[in-house]
């Protein structure tokens, strides 16, 4: 069964405090690996898509990596703004419009 | 503003009514999903539509019945629900060729609220 878990299930940072959240995968073909950011009330917002092992992607605060099994997204020196649930989801081989979604980790990041 | 608008943001129901939810999206995209996302879940698809053909979860039960009258604008119609039914009901559109890298463009969503 094709699954994808996240953790830790939430995470408390002090703003400056560098951390990576996990999520790992089992599918049974990827055809790419997606971070989301939800804030509270809101629709989930696209951060990256990633491919292959090895690949790594930045943005900001942020920086995405891939290895065969799991994805991390590394924050490094967060702010109160960087706090939100942060979703995975990977897009299977089978059925290009089916995504499977992770629980998400929900970070505080506190001034 | 993301391209993805759906209406009513926040809905409270009973379980004999009859209510609809609309998203419509002004991206120019040929797909449309629905999603479904309870407290401590991940999100479930519910509903694709894509070049006009539907494809479904086969666990979403027949109270929920969606619409795609064309490329631009989705419904998600709903009768007798029950209140395990309360959830924020996410739309999302894509595109399904070109430059597209595989993401998903979310609405903010419906807040479902079954008494």
């Amino acid at each position: 069964e094709d699954q994808v878990t996240q953790s830790p299930e939430a995470l408390r940072l002090q703003e400056g405090e560098s951390s990576s959240l996990n999520c790992s995968y089992t599918v049974s073909g990827l055809r790419g690996l997606f971070w989301y950011r939800q804030d509270p009330g809101k629709g989930p917002e696209f951060l990256f898509t990633l491919y292959s092992a090895g690949e790594e992607k930045e943005k900001e605060r942020l920086k995405a990596t891939l290895t065969k099994k799991e994805s991390f997204l590394h924050i490094t020196a967060p702010k109160p703004e960087d706090s939100a649930t942060y979703l995975c989801a990977v897009r299977l081989v089978n059925y290009g419009q089916n995504f499977v979604f992770g629980p998400g980790t929900r970070l505080s990041v506190l001034p | 503003e993301t391209g993805v608008t759906q209406t009513p943001r926040h809905l409270v129901m009973g379980m004999t009514n009859k209510k609809s939810l609309k998203c419509e999206q002004h991206l120019g995209h040929n797909a449309m999903y629905w999603y479904k996302q309870s407290a401590k879940k991940p999100l479930e698809l519910m509903f694709v539509y894509s070049l006009e053909e539907r494809v479904e979860n086969n666990s979403v039960p027949s109270r929920f019945s969606p619409e795609c009258p064309n490329s631009s604008h989705l419904f998600l119609h709903l009768h007798t629900l029950q209140p395990e039914d309360s959830a924020l009901y996410l739309c999302a559109s894509s595109p399904l060729a070109g430059e597209w890298t595989g993401e998903l463009f979310f609405g903010e969503g419906s807040r479902l609220t079954v008494l």
